[in-house]
């Protein structure tokens, strides 16, 4: 069976350009996962769906962030503008009800 | 903020050698989760365990579930070059959040 898959692995943009990332979760589970890994802060939890349906977006950042979840199979997250600090690698990750989360190999962003 | 205290930050050993490595908390948690990163690669999970005083292996790692809920370990045997990585903890409580510690780099010294 497919693991999470992400794309795109690498992305290199300029300051103030618009970045989306996608994910598509393992399929039969129904929680999606959005988080951010930096050497500062470790993996921090940007926003969380569940049946398609976002939970808890605490995490975002700001108002430049925003994730979509169109259907079980399919998700987003956008950035807009971008900013040299949102320089990360993005994980996805999915899960049966919210217990075992299985990680995409994400995208790694650069901002210049 | 972090709840996890993972130990050792890192770890310089020899091939063969055992590893044991720790997260505690000062909260409870439900489920206990161990994970591998390798560079340019997602966490990988590795054993999840459920209830406490759990013992749980997969190949050379055992896992362990405290008997207080507070803390958890994990052994791999006769480390191997392939085992090089950074393991993470992370808890859960019983909603959907998982608390994560800082990671243990294991680093085999040819």
């Amino acid at each position: 069976d497919a693991g999470v898959i992400q794309s795109p692995r690498h992305e290199v943009t300029e300051m103030g350009q618009e970045v989306t990332l996608r994910c598509k979760p393992i399929s039969g589970h129904n929680s999606l996962f959005w988080y951010r890994q930096t050497m500062m802060r470790g993996l921090e939890l940007l926003i969380y769906f569940n049946n398609n349906v976002p939970i808890d977006d605490s995490g975002m950042p700001e108002d430049r962030f925003s994730a979509k979840m169109p259907n079980a199979s399919f998700s987003t997250l956008k950035i807009q503008p971008s900013e040299p600090r949102d320089s990360a690698v993005y994980f996805c990750a999915s899960s049966l009800e919210g217990n075992e989360q299985y990680f995409g190999p994400g995208t790694r962003l650069t901002v210049t | 903020g972090q709840q996890l205290n993972q130990s050792p930050q890192s770890m310089f050993i020899q091939e063969g050698e055992d590893v044991s490595m720790n997260c505690t908390s000062s909260s409870i948690f439900n489920t206990w989760l161990w994970y591998k990163q390798e560079p340019g690669e997602g966490p990988v999970l590795l054993i999840a365990l459920y209830k406490a005083g759990e013992l749980t292996s997969n190949g050379r790692l055992t896992a362990q579930f405290g008997i207080t809920r507070k803390d958890s370990f994990l052994n791999i045997s006769a480390s191997i070059p392939s085992d090089v990585g950074i393991y993470f903890c992370a808890g859960f409580k019983g909603n959907y959040q998982l608390i994560w510690g800082a990671g243990t780099k294991l680093i085999i010294k040819p």
